[in-house]
C-alpha cells in the first residue's frame, strides 16, 4: 500500500525558515496538499495542489513538490504556526494522508 | 460562507450501528464532492468514504469496507455516515469534509466541519 513519511517534529524558531517534508514513492507525480491542525480544532487547508494557498492562509506558507518529495515551507515562522501539519495525496481512488509533523516555535 | 456540522456520535458498544449527519450551508452542496474522515485519540487523519456530488460514485477506505455506507440527501443540505458492526478502534472523532473541487472530486478537503466523536466501548 502507498505510503507517505514526515517527520514526527520540527522545531524552529521565530523568524526563521521551517520546512516540513513528506516523502513517498513518485510523490513528485501526484498533487500534495497540506493541512495544519492546532489542538482541540479540525484541520485547515493552507496549501492545495503542491503550491497554491487558498483565500486567507498567509504568504508566508509555500509549497513545492518533486522526486519523491513534497514540500511545506514556512517563512518568517510565528508563534501561531505552531501546530501539527499533515501532507495528504491522492492514490488509485484513495486518499492517502501523512503521519504528522508537530511543528514547535521556540 | 461555508458551514458544516456534524451529529450523531456518541457511545456505543462493539458490533453497535451509528449514523452520522452533516449539514451543509453557504455553498451548493450538490455540486460537490463530500468526503468523511476521521481521527482516532492522539493519532493522525484518516480518510474514511466519499460521495460524489450527484451521489452515483462512492468509495471507501479498505479499513471499513464493507461495515460503513455513505449517502447523501441533497434536498435536505446533508450528507450521512451508516456505521455498521462497530469496532474498538473505529472510535475517533469523525469530520465531514468539502471536496476542493466543483463537481469533479479531486480528494482534498477544503472545509471542515468541528467533528463528532465516535467511542467504541463495552
Amino acid at each position: 500500500s502507498y505510503e507517505l513519511t514526515q517527520a514526527p517534529s520540527v522545531s524552529v524558531a521565530p523568524g526563521q525558515t521551517a520546512s516540513i517534508t513528506c516523502s513517498g514513492d513518485g510523490m513528485g507525480e501526484k498533487f500534495a496538499y497540506w493541512y495544519q491542525q492546532k489542538p482541540g480544532q479540525s484541520p485547515v487547508l493552507v496549501i492545495y495542489q503542491d503550491t497554491k494557498r487558498p483565500s486567507g492562509i498567509p504568504e508566508r506558507f509555500s509549497g513545492s513538490n518533486s522526486g519523491n518529495t513534497a514540500t511545506l515551507t514556512i517563512s518568517g515562522t510565528q508563534v501561531m504556526d505552531e501546530a501539527d501539519y499533515y501532507c495528504q495525496a491522492w492514490h488509485i481512488s484513495t486518499v492517502i494522508f501523512g503521519g504528522g509533523t508537530k511543528l514547535t516555535v521556540l | 460562507q461555508v458551514h458544516l456540522v456534524e451529529s450523531g456520535g456518541g457511545v456505543v458498544q462493539p458490533g453497535g450501528s451509528l449514523r452520522l449527519s452533516c449539514v451543509a450551508s453557504g455553498f451548493t452542496l450538490n455540486n460537490y464532492g463530500m468526503h468523511w474522515v476521521r481521527q482516532a485519540p492522539g493519532k493522525g487523519l484518516e480518510w474514511v468514504a466519499v460521495i460524489s456530488y450527484d451521489g452515483s460514485e462512492k468509495k471507501y477506505a479498505e479499513s471499513v469496507k464493507g461495515r460503513i455506507s455513505i449517502s447523501r440527501d441533497n434536498s435536505q443540505s446533508a450528507v450521512y455516515l451508516q456505521m455498521n458492526s462497530l469496532r474498538r478502534e473505529d472510535t475517533a472523532m469523525y469530520y465531514c469534509a468539502k471536496d476542493g473541487v466543483f463537481l469533479i472530486a479531486e480528494y482534498y478537503f477544503d472545509h471542515w466541519g468541528p467533528g463528532t466523536l465516535v467511542t467504541v466501548s463495552s
